[in-house]
């Protein structure tokens, strides 16, 4: 079955590094868009970012260009967001997610997601 | 880019039917056939519901459907029951590899 585990969250000052890494399984991977999207405390799911099947394209969400970056790792079918200069309102759980195209469209599987706390 | 337009909130009776609405635009929910819709119940990862505007993944109630008109995708749900009780989130496909959320809905099972 499919399975995506994301781990890397914790808590992290103004201003400093992250990267979130999600392990798939149960799927060929390399043949999967795969999206990263996160929900901030009490609020609603916000787009981060996708990254073709192998991996020659990104694209971001409008408020996250150029502190962000969405990368992958075929060989060890691990996803991973480098997240910069990080902010309060970065705050949120962030979820792994699979797309069903080489291209990702469709989001059809979840990870469980991964906390992160942007704080002094 | 802005978020899709959702009602915050919509209750029923056990039994009943219910519709979540999602509002875009003309340059993402009324130009492509993308519209997905997932269930979030608290402490919980999204949960596919709907995808590509009508279809239902396998293992999806038939009490939940979905329909597109114009900028307008609708999430219907029949035979309303207490486990459906949940926060509901369109997303929509916007060009360039680009995707919306929407602001999500809390259904209530009254």
């Amino acid at each position: 079955q499919v399975q995506l585990v994301e781990s890397g969250g914790g808590v992290v000052q103004p201003g400093r590094s992250l990267r979130l890494s999600c392990a798939a399984s149960g799927f060929t991977f390399n043949s999967c868009g795969m999206h990263w999207v996160r929900q901030a405390p009490g609020k609603g799911l916000e787009w981060v970012a996708v990254i073709w099947s192998d991996g020659s394209n990104k694209y971001y969400g409008d408020s996250l260009k150029g502190r962000f970056t969405i990368s992958r790792d075929n060989s060890k079918n691990t996803l991973y967001l480098q997240m910069n200069s990080l902010r309060a309102d970065d705050t949120a759980v962030y979820y792994c997610a699979r797309g069903t195209t080489m291209v990702g469209a469709t989001i059809d599987y979840w990870g469980q997601g991964t906390l992160v706390a942007v704080a002094p | 880019q802005s978020a899709l337009t959702q009602p915050a909130s919509v209750s029923g009776s056990p039994g009943q039917s219910i519709s979540i609405s999602c509002t875009g635009t003309s340059s993402d929910i009324g130009s492509y056939n993308l519209v997905s819709w997932y269930q979030q119940h608290p402490g919980k990862a999204p949960k596919l519901m709907i995808y590509e505007g009508t279809k239902r993944p396998s293992g999806i109630s038939h009490r939940f459907s979905g329909s597109k008109s114009g900028n307008t995708a609708s999430l219907t749900i029949s035979g309303l029951q207490p486990e459906d009780e949940a926060d509901y989130y369109c997303c929509s496909y916007a060009g360039t590899s680009v995707y919306l959320f929407g602001l999500g809905t809390k259904v209530t099972v009254l």
